[in-house]
């Protein structure tokens, strides 16, 4: 079976610092890995994948992620945060060929 | 292009009515998904529409839950004799199928989401 830890439940940070958030999964093969995004009253949108090919993943508005498999984590990261990345980020793993189990979701606070 | 669209947007009604809530996916797209999300946490599978194939009901938490979809366009989530629990935002997504090996990259197009608030 599958699941996904995302570690921290709230994040803030100063614009133009780096965020970090932090995602656990288990599984007993090697996953598809997703992280989605869903800003206030929007739909959720596909940040980045991770689908066996390279490790670190670049996504959509800055953002990348590192498939660690010795961790079993998939990290998002992005360098330097704007206003506009306050959110709710998801952490998603593939458990079947078209199943997917979310995390409980990270919301993220970006301080002027 | 038009997304996946959802309605209505909010629907508040009273414990024990029965609710209909709508989805249109993406055109062309052969699979399609319903999410429950309660307050504060992750989404929690419902169901899952592939083309012509028997639904995946294993998310479906009771039998006063129901879904149907016509061929592979619009669905409808039912829920009958609402309980206060129920309250959540209702999300459905839509993919498309492709093709390949084991490893596919179903992405999921989300709508924006109903907001089911029972009294």
């Amino acid at each position: 079976a599958q699941s996904v830890t995302q570690l921290d439940s709230h994040v803030s940070v100063s614009e133009g610092t780096p965020v970090l958030l932090r995602c656990n999964y288990s599984s007993s093969y090697s996953p598809s890995l997703f992280w989605y995004v869903q800003h206030p009253n929007k739909g959720l949108q596909l940040l980045l994948k991770y689908t066996s090919a390279a490790t670190l993943v670049k996504g959509i508005n800055g953002f990348e992620a590192e498939f660690k498999k010795s961790e079993t984590s998939f990290h998002l990261t992005k360098p330097s945060a704007h206003m506009s990345d306050a959110a709710e980020y998801f952490c998603v793993v593939s458990v079947s060929r078209d199943k997917l189990s979310f995390g409980a979701g990270t919301t993220v606070t970006v301080r002027a | 292009g038009a997304g996946v669209s959802q309605s209505p947007s909010n629907k508040v009604t009273e414990k024990g009515k029965d609710v209909e809530l709508r989805c249109d996916p993406i055109s062309g797209h052969t699979a399609l998904y319903w999410y429950r999300q309660r307050l504060g946490q992750g989404l929690e599978f419902l169901i899952y529409f592939q083309g012509n194939s028997a639904p995946d009901k294993s998310g479906l938490p009771s039998d006063r839950f129901s879904a149907e979809r016509t061929g592979e366009s619009v669905s409808t989530l039912t829920i009958q004799r609402t309980q206060q629990e129920d309250s959540a935002v209702y999300l459905c997504a839509s993919s498309p199928r492709l093709a390949g090996g084991p490893r596919i990259d179903n992405e999921q197009f989300f709508g924006p989401g109903t907001r089911l608030t029972v009294l």
